[in-house]
C-alpha cells in the first residue's frame, strides 16, 4: 500500500513567521505531488502541484521536491490566520490513476 | 462554471440502515472520484469512474458499498447496510480528462453520522 506521511501537528506560528510543512511518500514511480488546503468543514483545495526536483513559488507559497528522498514541503511566507487550516500532502499513485492522501497537518497562525 | 454538487449535505442514520449519496461532476468532466474522509484523516479513495466505467474500485467495501455513474455524468453512492465505522465524510470529487496532471475538484461533502 503506497502512502504519505505527515506530522499531523498542530504546527503553531505566529503571524508574519514562515510555516514549514513535510511529507515523504513510499512511491518511486510517482512524477506529481500535490497541496492541498482544507478549513475545517470544508472540502480539501488545490494550492500547489510541483512535478520536478527543485522549488516551485506562487505568491507567499512554496513548494519544494526531492524525490530522492521522496520527500516534499511547503513553505508558507508571512503566514495569516486565515492561514490555519489543515494540510494534507497527496501524490498521483501512478497505478491508480488517483491521488493518494496523507492524513494532514494541522495549522495554527497566531495572531 | 458550477462546481460539483453533492447531497445531502448531512446524513444520519442508525446501523444496518442503507443511505445514499448524490454527484454531479463539473459539465464535461470525464473522471469521478468518491473519497472517503474520516474525521482526522485525508481523504481515501473508494472508486474511480471514467466515463460511466469503473477504473477503481480496489478500495471499495463491495459487501456494502456500491456505486454507479450510469449515463457518465452525475454518480450515486450507496451503503446498505451502514456499519457504526461508516461515520465519515464522503466527498464527491471530478476531473477533466485523465491526466497525470489533473486538477481534482471537490464537492462540498456529505457527512454521514451512523448511530
Amino acid at each position: 500500500q503506497k502512502e504519505v506521511e505527515q506530522n499531523s501537528g498542530p504546527l503553531s506560528v505566529p503571524e508574519g513567521a514562515i510555516a514549514s510543512l513535510n511529507c515523504t511518500y513510499s512511491d518511486r514511480v510517482s512524477q506529481s505531488f500535490f497541496w492541498y488546503r482544507q478549513y475545517s468543514g470544508k472540502s480539501p483545495e488545490l494550492i500547489m502541484s510541483i512535478y520536478s526536483n527543485g522549488d516551485k513559488e506562487d505568491g507567499r507559497f512554496t513548494a519544494q521536491l526531492n524525490k530522492a528522498s521522496q520527500y516534499v514541503s511547503l513553505l508558507i511566507r508571512d503566514s495569516q490566520p486565515s492561514d490555519s487550516a489543515t494540510y494534507l500532502c497527496a501524490f498521483l499513485d501512478t497505478g491508480r490513476r488517483a491521488l493518494t492522501f496523507g492524513s494532514g497537518t494541522r495549522l495554527q497562525v497566531q495572531p | 462554471e458550477a462546481g460539483v454538487a453533492q447531497s445531502p449535505r448531512y446524513k444520519i442514520i442508525e446501523k444496518r440502515q442503507s443511505v445514499a449519496f448524490w454527484c454531479n461532476p463539473i459539465s464535461g468532466h470525464a473522471t469521478l472520484y468518491w473519497y472517503q474522509q474520516i474525521l482526522g484523516q485525508g481523504p481515501k479513495l473508494l472508486i474511480q469512474f471514467q466515463n460511466n466505467g469503473v477504473v477503481d474500485d480496489s478500495q471499495l467495501p463491495k459487501d456494502r458499498f456500491s456505486a454507479e455513474r450510469l449515463k457518465g455524468v452525475d454518480s450515486t453512492l450507496k451503503i446498505q447496510p451502514a456499519k457504526l465505522e461508516d461515520s465519515a465524510v464522503y466527498l464527491c470529487a471530478s476531473s477533466s480528462h485523465h491526466s497525470q496532471n489533473e486538477k481534482l475538484f471537490f464537492g462540498s461533502g456529505t457527512q454521514l453520522s451512523v448511530l
